[in-house]
Formats: structure tokens, C-alpha cells, sequence
């Protein structure tokens, strides 16, 4: 069976500084991984894949993810925060079906 | 290009009655998937279309159903709806193939149910 933990449920990050959000995932092969983010009362939006070859993954709005296999972990980062960041977090895992952890919520304190 | 697109953005309806919800893939998609997001959890999987039959399906009782249509567009009914039924419906979108698929996702319908 296929699953996501994402052990933080809230962060609280000054503007500026830099964010990690953690996320492990149990599944059966070689997993496709993914990073989404939402806004309060809005859909889902896309920000980075893995699905194979290197590890450390480049997304949108600068963010990057480093899957590391031994760890089973998919941790997402970003070096610098903006006010904008502020939102839900979600990992994912699957291929046909998607299944996603509860979610990270991030404030931006100024 | 537009993206995927869902409607009607909030729906309010009683126990018992049933819901239709509609989505239209992201153009060259030909895949649409539908999750449930309860308040303040992830979403879960409902069930996917491809060729317009239902391919994968969730823990979900079959008081949820669906429908792919020709032009890749997709609906998903809910009978008898529960209190328990309320929650944002999300679609999703993506080009079936082999070995990982991406999944876009539309905004969303809100259904509350009373």
C-alpha cells in the first residue's frame, strides 16, 4: 500500500529566512513523487515531480525537493521565504492514483 | 491554454438528494481523476477515467460514480448524499502513459451539505 506522512502539521517561518518541509512516503516500487501547494479556498497547484534520475529536483517559485531513497523521504525546501509562500503544503506519492499526506501549513511572520 | 476547469465553483444541497459535478481537462489530456478534500485533510482518491471507463477507484462506496465523455470531459454523481459527503471535489487532469503520469488540478467544488 502506498502512503504519506508528513510529520509537520504547522510551521511558522520569519520572511526571508529559509523552509524545509518533510514528507515520507511508503510505497511498493520505484515511487513517483510530488509536491503541491494550496491556497486557502483554491485548487491544487503543482510545484515540483520526481519520478527518476537526479535526486535533487527544481521547481516552480524556487523551490527544490531531495528524494533520497534510504530515508524513504521526499523533503521540500527553499532558501529564502516570501509572504506569497504562505499556503498548504501537500506531498504526494503514486502513479494512476495519488495518495497525499494530511498537508503542512506554513505562515510567514514579517 | 486553459487549464482544467470545474463546475459549478459551490454547490448546497440536503441529505438524501443527489449531485452532479462537472470538469474539462487540461487541453491534450485525456485522463481525469476526482478527489475528495475534507476539511483540513489531503485529498483522497475517488476514482479515474480513461477511454471512458473507470480505470482505478478509491475506498469509496459506489454512491459515487462517474462518466468520461468523447471529448475527454468528465462528471462525477454522488446519491443519496450524507452529511459526511461535504467537502471540496477536486478534479484532475493528465496524459495517460507509462511510467508516471502528472496530474494537473482544477479549483475545485465546494458541496456542503445540510
Amino acid at each position: 500500500a502506498q502512503s504519506v506522512t508528513q510529520p509537520d502539521i504547522h510551521i511558522t517561518v520569519s520572511e526571508g529566512a529559509s523552509l524545509e518541509l518533510r514528507c515520507n512516503y511508503s510505497y511498493g516500487a520505484t515511487p513517483y513523487l510530488f509536491w503541491y501547494v494550496q491556497s486557502p479556498g483554491q485548487g491544487l497547484q503543482l510545484l515540483l515531480k520526481y519520478f527518476s534520475g537526479d535526486t535533487l529536483v527544481q521547481g516552480i517559485k524556487g523551490f527544490e525537493a531531495e528524494f533520497k531513497r534510504s530515508q524513504s523521504s521526499f523533503n521540500l525546501r527553499k532558501p529564502s521565504v516570501h509572504w506569497s509562500d504562505a499556503a498548504e503544503y501537500f506531498c504526494a506519492v503514486g502513479d494512476y492514483k495519488l495518495s497525499f499526506g494530511a498537508g503542512t501549513t506554513v505562515t510567514v511572520r514579517a | 491554454d486553459a487549464g482544467v476547469t470545474q463546475s459549478p465553483t459551490h454547490l448546497i444541497k440536503t441529505r438524501g438528494q443527489q449531485v452532479t459535478l462537472r470538469c474539462s481537462p487540461k487541453s491534450g489530456h485525456d485522463t481525469v481523476s476526482w478527489y475528495q478534500q475534507a476539511l483540513g485533510q489531503g485529498p483522497q482518491f475517488i476514482f479515474q477515467y480513461y477511454e471512458e471507463e473507470e480505470r482505478q477507484r478509491g475506498n469509496f462506496p459506489d454512491r459515487f460514480s462517474g462518466h468520461q465523455f468523447p471529448n475527454y470531459s468528465s462528471e462525477l454523481n454522488v446519491n443519496a448524499l450524507l452529511l459526511g459527503d461535504s467537502a471540496l471535489y477536486l478534479c484532475a487532469s493528465s496524459l495517460r502513459k507509462l511510467g508516471g503520469e502528472t496530474q494537473y488540478f482544477g479549483p475545485g467544488t465546494r458541496l456542503l451539505v445540510l
